[in-house]
């Protein structure tokens, strides 16, 4: 099954402009996590954050996690036609669970 | 490090034909490996665990005796398409934890295995 929602479904920018992408969810969870898939192939872990977690960084990318809202976004600033793929968030409910995955973002960027 | 190896990356075959993908840690052990599916321009569907040692989990509507599961090392899961359809065709991709490490760590993703069923 399917956590939640991420809008939005697709997302087209300029390089050089900041890309953010939501995603929502439904059960507690212990953390979340953010992947990228290049058309084809399989996931990237991008970056985790901790339920006790509110904000996290890792280069040009910001995830914010709001457990009250049950909702993380993530932010990839001064994008590159490189950063073109789908982006999903993913929650393990438990620790050693499977991940439940988000329906993704599809991020196009032009040059 | 944690690289997870998944072969074939692309398997076309006629329908009725059993099809075997191979998942493996190269340079860890795993304890529990994860099969998904994935349909064109939509999101990863567990369809089940793989526990080595052990019987696979499979998710709700998933058909254990349509897709074999077998974890027999730390390195290794397989998931066999027995006699598939085109229906079958997907994208399969396993995932890999690393042995020990349960609490807040990531999957490792193999490539993925493009079915398709003529």
């Amino acid at each position: 099954s399917q956590q939640g929602e991420e809008d939005p479904q697709a997302l087209s920018i300029q390089e050089g402009e900041n890309a953010t992408m939501n995603c929502s969810y439904k059960t507690s969870i212990n953390n979340l996590q953010w992947y990228r898939q290049n058309s084809g192939r399989g996931l990237v872990h991008l970056i985790l954050i901790r339920s006790n977690e509110r904000e996290k960084h890792s280069g040009r990318l910001r995830v914010t996690l709001d457990t009250s809202k049950k909702s993380s976004s993530l932010l990839i600033t001064a994008s590159r036609a490189a950063d073109t793929a789908s982006y999903f968030c993913a929650t393990d409910a438990q620790a050693g669970t499977a991940l439940i995955f988000g329906k993704g973002t599809t991020l196009s960027v032009s040059s | 490090g944690a690289v997870v190896s998944q072969h074939p990356s692309r398997v076309i075959c006629k329908s009725g034909t059993s099809v075997k993908i191979e998942c493996r840690s190269l340079d860890f052990q795993a304890t529990t490996m994860f099969w998904y599916r994935q349909f064109p321009k939509q999101s990863l569907m567990l369809m089940a665990t793989s526990n080595e040692g052990s019987k696979a989990t499979y998710e709700q509507g998933v058909e254990k005796d349509k897709f074999l599961i077998n974890h027999a090392s730390l390195t290794l899961s397989t998931l066999t398409v027995t006699s598939a359809h085109p229906e079958d065709s997907s994208f399969y991709i396993c995932s890999a934890r690393v042995r020990g490490r349960t609490a807040n760590q990531p999957q490792h993703f193999g490539d993925g295995t493009r079915l398709s069923i003529l």
